[in-house]
């Protein structure tokens, strides 16, 4: 069964340090997110990218976040300047459509010491 | 801005009984899906049923049931012969059908299954 992958699965970075996060979406969808979950709080959106370009974005996602599709199977989210409070496990989601649910990869956990 | 409501932060339930988690939303809108995502230890987000809010029949996958209350924006998840591999965190979603694309997340209920 075709399934959202992410790499890695656990990234520990420096404050300040530049990471870039990886996610292959399932191939026929059309519309992919980030999200992000603070252990053991709330999963909140960060972005959605339908088309080659981002269609929403949270207050979360300021200029310090950016995302990509740089070669039509990839999407990355790059965090510049990690801070202590970036720790979280990021999701990325894809679907095919806007009618159907969103299909979530596992995960990477984000550690910024 | 549509906003989804989880009460109960944590549940628990004997082995082979039912249990029924409560959800709440509020939207202007008519039209959209709900749905109920699982998060077991692993830490993926997996689906567990959808409903669309134009049907006024309740989504059902085996064990797993909604009461969808439209009027009352409603959407409680009922787990019946819960098993020990139901234990995990559940969250209820909310996606609009004709405006932006995310889904909106409550913030989860920790259910835990007693032997």
């Amino acid at each position: 069964e075709p399934e959202v992958t992410q790499t890695p699965s656990h990234q520990v970075t420096q404050m300040g340090q530049e990471v870039i996060l990886r996610c292959v979406p399932i191939s026929n969808h059309l519309y992919f997110y980030w999200y992000r979950q603070i252990l053991g709080q709330k999963v909140e959106f960060l972005v959605s990218f339908y088309n080659n370009e981002i269609s929403e974005k949270s207050e979360i996602f300021d200029d310090q976040f950016s995302v990509e599709r740089p070669d039509g199977s990839n999407f990355t989210l790059k965090i510049r300047s990690t801070k202590l409070e970036d720790s979280a496990m990021y999701f990325c989601a894809s679907s095919p459509d806007r009618e159907t649910e969103a299909f979530f990869g596992q995960g990477t956990r984000l550690t910024v010491v | 801005a549509q906003t989804v409501t989880q009460s109960q932060p944590e549940m628990s339930v004997q082995e082979a009984e039912t249990v029924t988690l409560s959800c709440t939303y509020d939207t202007s809108e008519s039209d959209y899906y709900l749905f109920w995502y699982k998060q077991p230890p692993s830490r993926q987000m997996i689906l567990v049923i959808r409903q669309e809010a134009y049907k006024q029949q309740n989504a059902t996958e085996n064990r797993f049931s909604v009461n969808f209350q439209k009027a009352a924006k409603s959407f409680s998840l009922k787990i019946s012969d819960s098993q020990l591999g139901d234990a995990a965190m559940y969250f209820c979603a909310y996606r609009s059908r004709s405006r932006d694309d995310k889904i909106i997340f409550g913030k989860g209920t920790r259910l835990h299954i007693l032997p």
